[in-house]
């Protein structure tokens, strides 16, 4: 069956510009997650949504990042003025339900973005 | 703030050895769940232990839950090539943040044939 797909796999950019990560979770989870991981590092996590709303967006670093899901299945996360610390592979997870400590996430491979 | 701590951070071992990875914390868990990441992909769930002092067999591969549920050790029993990857726990704390996994540092294995 068709896993968490991220488009596109690999995102080059310029400092300063804007740009979106693309994510299709598996059909009919309804929690979908975004973590971005930096090399030698695990994944940290940036926001949640439950549905099209964003249950828990603690972790997004600054108000440059922004993400929407607005019809409770693709999200996207946006980056406006890139920096080259946004440089990372950001990752997204999805679950059937949400609210369980012992879920299962299914993650994408992944969107390795390079800020130049 | 609660502090994750994932040891040895880097392993480079021959096949058919044995080895434990540790991840250890101060606070106390709800559940810990264990994934393996290789390169390019994203982390795919191997275990998720949820009562002090669990033990979870899954092949070569045995997870323990501390009793005090402030750790847990993974080890491999005749590890392969096929092992080599990025091992990390993700522990869950009760609460608000129940819907989102704190992941550790990792520990990566090499397993060389």
């Amino acid at each position: 069956g068709a896993g968490v797909s991220q488009t596109p796999s690999n995102k080059v950019t310029e400092k300063g510009k804007y740009v979106e990560l693309r994510c299709d979770p598996i059909s009919g989870h309804t929690a979908l997650y975004w973590y971005r991981q930096s090399l030698g590092q695990g994944p940290e996590f940036l926001i949640y949504f439950q549905g099209t709303g964003a249950a828990d967006d603690s972790g997004l670093p600054n108000d440059r990042f922004f993400a929407v899901r607005p019809e409770g299945s693709v999200s996207t996360l946006k980056i406006q003025r890139t920096e080259r610390g946004d440089s990372a592979v950001y990752l997204c997870a999805s679950s059937p339900r949400t609210g369980y400590s012992t879920d299962t996430q299914y993650f994408g491979p992944g969107t390795r973005l390079t800020v130049l | 703030t609660q502090l994750l701590e994932q040891s040895p951070q880097f392993l480079s071992i021959q096949e058919g050895e044995n080895l434990t990875v540790y991840c250890n914390s101060s606070s106390v868990f709800s559940s810990l769940q264990w994934y393996r990441q290789e390169p390019g992909e994203g982390p795919v769930l191997l275990v998720t232990v949820v009562t002090g002092g669990e033990v979870k067999k899954l092949k070569r591969l045995t997870f323990q839950f501390g009793d005090a549920r402030k750790d847990s050790s993974l080890h491999i029993t005749a590890a392969q090539p096929g092992d080599t990857g990025l091992y990390l726990c993700a522990p869950k704390v009760g609460g608000t943040s129940y819907g989102k996994l704190t992941f550790g540092q990792g520990t990566i294995l090499t397993v060389h044939p």
